[in-house]
């Protein structure tokens, strides 16, 4: 069974800041890889699908990449509204990483 | 305004039953396979289940931490989706969301949650 380790599991960044969080699959998962925003209290959101593709919606200062086995999620120029948790899942034979709380400095 | 409203959540004894419900308003429900997701108190997002649309025979798949115990249902002419939770244990106490998916076609096809519910808590505890 392919697994999916997230990291890190927590993170601390000011406003401002560039951070990157990564999810690695155990075997290639193509570009089978989204991402998800969760503020405390709140309903997850897509941010990224397939890898790199932005949602609708979603500020551009967020950025998915890789492929195979290694992924990032990106967050340049942190604004106060991005501290919350973020997961990674493969979206086929669905698994969620294990999720990083992004907390402000 | 696309939204799902999941209902159904309570209070069960351990090896108790409960179903879920799902109701969509504000897109073709019919044309899209929906997801069932859970999240433990102060734990992260666990996926539980699909089921499929009818153009694929509205198939499901369940992980396997309730597979055999759980099993998703959908009515389109209601726009509805529910689960059914038998042999309840306390480990399945959690909020439970639904989700549309979202299928991008390119040389594959790749599917991600666009849409969620609110979600509805279930506590499983004598």
């Amino acid at each position: 069974d392919i697994q999916m380790t997230q990291s890190p599991s927590s993170l601390v960044a000011s406003v401002g800041d560039r951070v990157t969080i990564t999810c690695r699959a155990s075997q290639s998962i193509n570009i089978y890889l989204n991402w998800y925003q969760q503020k405390p209290g709140k309903v997850p959101k897509l941010l990224i699908y397939a890898a790199s593709s932005l949602q609708s919606g979603v500020p551009s200062r967020f950025r998915g990449s890789g492929s195979g086995t290694l992924f990032t999620l990106t967050i340049n120029n942190l604004q106060p509204e991005d501290f919350a948790s973020y997961y990674c899942q493969r979206s086929y034979s669905t698994l969620f990483g294990q999720g990083t709380r992004l907390e402000i400095k | 305004e696309v939204q799902l409203v999941e209902s159904g959540g309570g209070l069960v004894q351990p090896g108790g039953s409960l179903r879920l419900s799902c109701s969509a308003s504000g897109f073709a429900f019919s044309d899209h396979y929906m997801d069932w997701v859970r999240q433990a108190p102060g734990k992260g997002l666990e996926w539980i289940g699909r089921i499929r649309n009818k153009v694929n025979k509205y198939t499901t798949e369940y992980a396997a931490s309730v597979r055999g115990r759980f099993t998703i249902s959908r009515d389109d002419s209601k726009n509805s989706i529910y689960m059914q939770m038998n042999s309840l244990k306390s480990e399945d106490t959690a909020v439970y969301f639904c989700a549309r998916i979202k299928l991008e076609q390119r040389y594959y096809y790749y599917y991600s949650m666009d849409v969620w519910g609110q979600g509805t808590t279930v506590t499983v505890s004598s």
